[in-house]
């Protein structure tokens, strides 16, 4: 909230297209991170990132890519070979020392 | 595995009682703990931070938490409750040692007038 952004909010997408979430931050943190939410599933770790140029898995990386080219943007592309891609996607930074996670508004996904 | 166990998947309270919404973890170390809440479509707010010191944290709208290590829980609490908190509620504990952090499930809290 406040200093991320995540575009767009609301996406369909036809089964067997690609498509690019961003997420866009002006608090100068390092690590930013992707979860997808499911209903009664919590928040699940797709990818994160502690440095430019430099991202690792998380719990659920399988169909798909990250970017992490500037400090600023930290873009999802959720890819064809994602099963079952229909969800909502929060991005976050960490807040650095103890800090917490701030969260971007989100998008959320539908495949028609 | 590490994990953060949200028991409850929903919670009912009429307003002006108080509320717990329950968390316990299993995270090596001495992890940090957080509450969030989330609004339908929206992102997660934060709530509160345990980090060290005393057990008792108070945060955001009222809201506090207990922590108790023999336990391994960071309840959330408030002393009464208003309908408008009536949303979903996260736990959460950080690895501090990776920056990863574990979710629950999240429990739906219901606030009755």
């Amino acid at each position: 909230d406040g200093g991320i952004t995540q575009s767009p909010k609301y996406l369909f997408r036809k089964e067997g297209q690609n498509v690019t979430l961003s997420c866009e931050q002006n608090l100068n943190h390092d690590a930013m991170y992707w979860y997808r939410q499911d209903p009664g599933q919590g928040l699940r770790l797709i990818y994160y990132s502690q440095i430019v140029n430099d991202f690792q898995k998380g719990d659920i990386a399988e169909g798909y890519s990250v970017s992490r080219e500037k400090k600023e943007s930290f873009p999802l592309t959720v890819t064809s070979a994602q099963k079952n891609p229909t969800a909502f996607y929060l991005c976050a930074i960490l807040a650095g020392g103890t800090g917490e996670l701030f969260f971007g508004e989100g998008s959320r996904l539908t495949v028609l | 595995a590490q994990s953060v166990a949200q028991p409850e998947d929903q919670v009912n309270v009429a307003e002006g009682n108080p509320l717990t919404v329950k968390c316990t973890y299993s995270v090596s170390g001495n992890p940090y703990l957080f509450w969030y809440v989330q609004y339908p479509n929206r992102g997660l707010q934060f709530l509160l931070k345990y980090i060290t010191g005393d057990n008792l944290v108070k945060g955001s709208y009222g809201f506090e938490a207990e922590f108790n290590k023999s336990q391994t829980s960071f309840h959330l609490k408030k002393p009464s409750a208003l309908v408008s908190d009536s949303a979903l509620y996260f736990c959460a504990a950080r690895d501090y040692n990776f920056n990863k952090f574990y979710f629950g499930s999240g429990t739906k809290l219901n606030v009755k007038p």
